[in-house]
């Protein structure tokens, strides 16, 4: 199985800050790469497909990058909205494997 | 637009079968996606368990694999997942999704449904 590790596991930001969040794939996997915004008590919501397109209506606050085994979430300017948790997803290959998820919490 | 939506009993008893049927809206299920079942524990992550093809091919997560089946209804326009001998650490929210075939995103997904193992 390809493992996915998030980094880091909880954020303490502010409104209008630049927000980071990290991928890494225990093995190559190419772009084959989604991440997913979560809500609580709401199902995940894709963000960007294949590391760095952006899904319609997304804002483009929003970004993704990377290739192989290193990827990065990147939010511009954090808005109210974007409190949530972050999933990284690989979709390479069987069995889909996500990252544990990254939330991110009001300072 | 498509929609899906999760239906099946909320409370299962411990080594029961887990059943679900998930509805297919909006969309036929013979379009050229997977369709997919995923579940999350209280307050945990996400786990995949498996997809299906409306041709009927499969793959499981084969920490799973001995104990889930999933099918589709061309007819009826879903796909199911049944999960025997089910324990305490099956309960979570299920949701299932479909696989974007130009991006292998899920791209869409039903709202969840809690089910309980409990006797």
């Amino acid at each position: 199985d390809i493992q996915m590790t998030q980094s880091p596991s909880s954020l303490s930001t502010s409104v209008g800050d630049r927000v980071t969040v990290t991928c890494r794939a225990s093995q190559s996997i190419s772009s084959y790469l989604n991440w997913y915004q979560q809500k609580p008590g709401k199902a995940p919501k894709l963000l960007i497909s294949a590391a760095s397109s952006l899904q319609s209506g997304v804002p483009s606050r929003f970004s993704g990058s990377g290739s192989g085994t290193d990827f990065t979430l990147t939010i511009s300017s954090l808005q109210p909205e974007d409190f949530a948790t972050y999933y990284c997803q690989q979709s390479y290959s069987t069995p889909r494997t996500f990252g544990q998820g990254t939330k991110l919490e009001i300072k | 637009q498509v929609q899906l939506q999760e239906s099946g009993p909320g409370l299962v008893k411990p080594s029961g079968t887990l059943s679900l049927t998930c509805a297919v809206s909006g969309g036929s299920i013979s379009s050229s996606n997977w369709w997919s079942w995923v579940r999350q524990p209280p307050g945990k992550g996400l786990e995949w368990i498996g997809e299906i093809y409306h041709s009927g091919s499969t793959n499981y997560n084969p920490s799973l694999k001995s104990r889930v089946t999933i099918s589709v209804d061309k007819s009826k326009n879903q796909f199911s997942l049944n999960l025997t001998s089910v324990t305490a650490a099956d309960t979570a929210v299920y949701y299932c999704a479909r696989v974007s075939y130009t991006s292998s995103g899920w791209d869409h997904w039903g709202q969840g449904t809690l089910v309980t193992v409990s006797s």
